[in-house]
Order: structure tokens, then C-alpha cells, then sequence
């Protein structure tokens, strides 16, 4: 079955830091994989995917993510954090079924910017 | 072009009861996803509609049930409520499936007593 692991629960960073944030994941086929933002008692925003081909990619509001085979990851990274970036971060590994689709996702890592 | 609507946004229910969400996909998408959102378990799926039909369904027991409509709209029902049914319910669209993007809405927190 799917499973994706972020092992960091809580992030705390300084406004203008750097951030990368871990997600593995585990899938027997090519995955699709996701990540997306919740800032609180709001939905899901999708900030990048990737689904096949260069294996970085870039998202919205300046964040990009690695995808690597071999270590099973797909780390979301950003090279200067915003106050306005302090919200909740989902990995997901989404399952291509015949009929349709769904996500698996990780626990969430809460990112927390201290100015 | 709207967004993904979920309606109530907030909700407060006794043990027992039953209770129904609304979730109005983006207009042309014609598939609907949902999820349950608890700090215990996280996100987890519970069904999917493409054309009035369910597609795919996740591990909850029978009392979580679902329909699609016409338009696209759809419902989502718990009958018999428990304190563990309390949770932020999220509704996602799609335009076709499978998909590359899913489109959430902002969620109907449920609160059971």
C-alpha cells in the first residue's frame, strides 16, 4: 500500500532563511506526487506536482521540490521564507486507478516563521 | 470562475444523529472527491463520483455514504454519529480523472457532542 512519511512535525524558521522540507514516500509503481498548503480552517492549495520528466520542479509562490528515485523523496524546498509562508505543508502520493483517483498523504509538517 | 463550494462551513451535531454536507464542484468538473481531515488520523479519502457514478470508495464503515447529482453536485451523509466522526470534511474537484490537479474546497468542520 501507499505511505508517505514527513518526518518533521513542527519546522521553525527565521524570515529570510532558507527551508526544505522532507517527504518519503512509498509506492511500488512511478508515483505522482504532490505537495500542497492549508493555512488554518482552510482547504488544500496545490503547490507544485510532479508527474513525470525533470525530476525539480517549480511551484507557486517560489517553491520548488526534488523528485529522487533512489532515495524515495520529493523535498520541498524554498530559498528565502516569507512570514506570510507559515501554514501547514501535505505531501501526497497520488494513486492512478482505472476509474478514477486519490491521494495518499503524509501527516503534515507546521511551518512556523519567526521574523 | 467559482471555486469549489462546500456547504455549512460549520456544523454541531449530537451522537446519534445524522448529518449531510454539500459540495458544489467547479463548473465543468465533472468529478468529485472527499476527504476526512482529523488531527489523529490526518487526511484520509473516503469516496469518489465521476458522473453520478462512485468510482472509488476508502476504509470507512457504511454509515459514511455519498451521492452525485446531475450537475455535479454532490452530498455526503453519516448517519448514526460518533464523537470520532468529528472532523474538518473536504470536497475536491476534478475535471476528468485521472487528474493531474485536484481542486479543494474550504471544508465543512463537524462537530459532534
Amino acid at each position: 500500500a501507499q505511505s508517505v512519511t514527513q518526518p518533521d512535525i513542527h519546522i521553525t524558521v527565521s524570515e529570510g532563511a532558507s527551508l526544505e522540507l522532507r517527504c518519503n514516500y512509498s509506492y511500488g509503481a512511478t508515483p505522482y506526487l504532490f505537495w500542497y498548503v492549508q493555512s488554518p480552517g482552510q482547504g488544500l492549495q496545490l503547490l507544485l506536482k510532479y508527474f513525470s520528466g525533470d525530476t525539480l520542479v517549480q511551484g507557486i509562490k517560489g517553491f520548488e521540490a526534488e523528485f529522487k528515485r533512489s532515495q524515495s523523496s520529493f523535498n520541498l524546498r524554498k530559498p528565502s521564507v516569507h512570514w506570510s509562508d507559515a501554514a501547514e505543508y501535505f505531501c501526497a502520493v497520488g494513486t492512478k486507478m482505472e476509474y478514477g483517483n486519490k491521494l495518499v498523504f503524509g501527516a503534515g509538517t507546521i511551518l512556523r516563521v519567526k521574523s | 470562475k467559482a471555486g469549489v463550494t462546500q456547504t455549512p462551513r460549520y456544523l454541531i451535531k449530537t451522537r446519534g444523529q445524522q448529518v449531510t454536507l454539500s459540495c458544489s464542484p467547479i463548473s465543468g468538473h465533472r468529478s468529485v472527491s472527499w476527504y476526512q481531515q482529523t488531527p489523529g488520523q490526518g487526511l484520509q479519502f473516503l469516496f469518489e463520483y465521476f458522473s453520478e457514478t462512485q468510482r472509488n470508495k476508502g476504509n470507512f464503515p457504511g454509515r459514511f455514504s455519498g451521492r452525485q447529482f446531475s450537475n455535479s453536485r454532490s452530498e455526503m451523509n453519516v448517519s448514526t454519529l460518533e464523537l470520532g466522526d468529528s472532523a474538518l470534511y473536504l470536497c475536491a474537484s476534478s475535471l476528468r480523472v485521472p487528474t493531474e490537479k485536484l481542486f479543494f474546497g474550504s471544508g465543512t468542520q463537524l462537530s459532534v457532542l
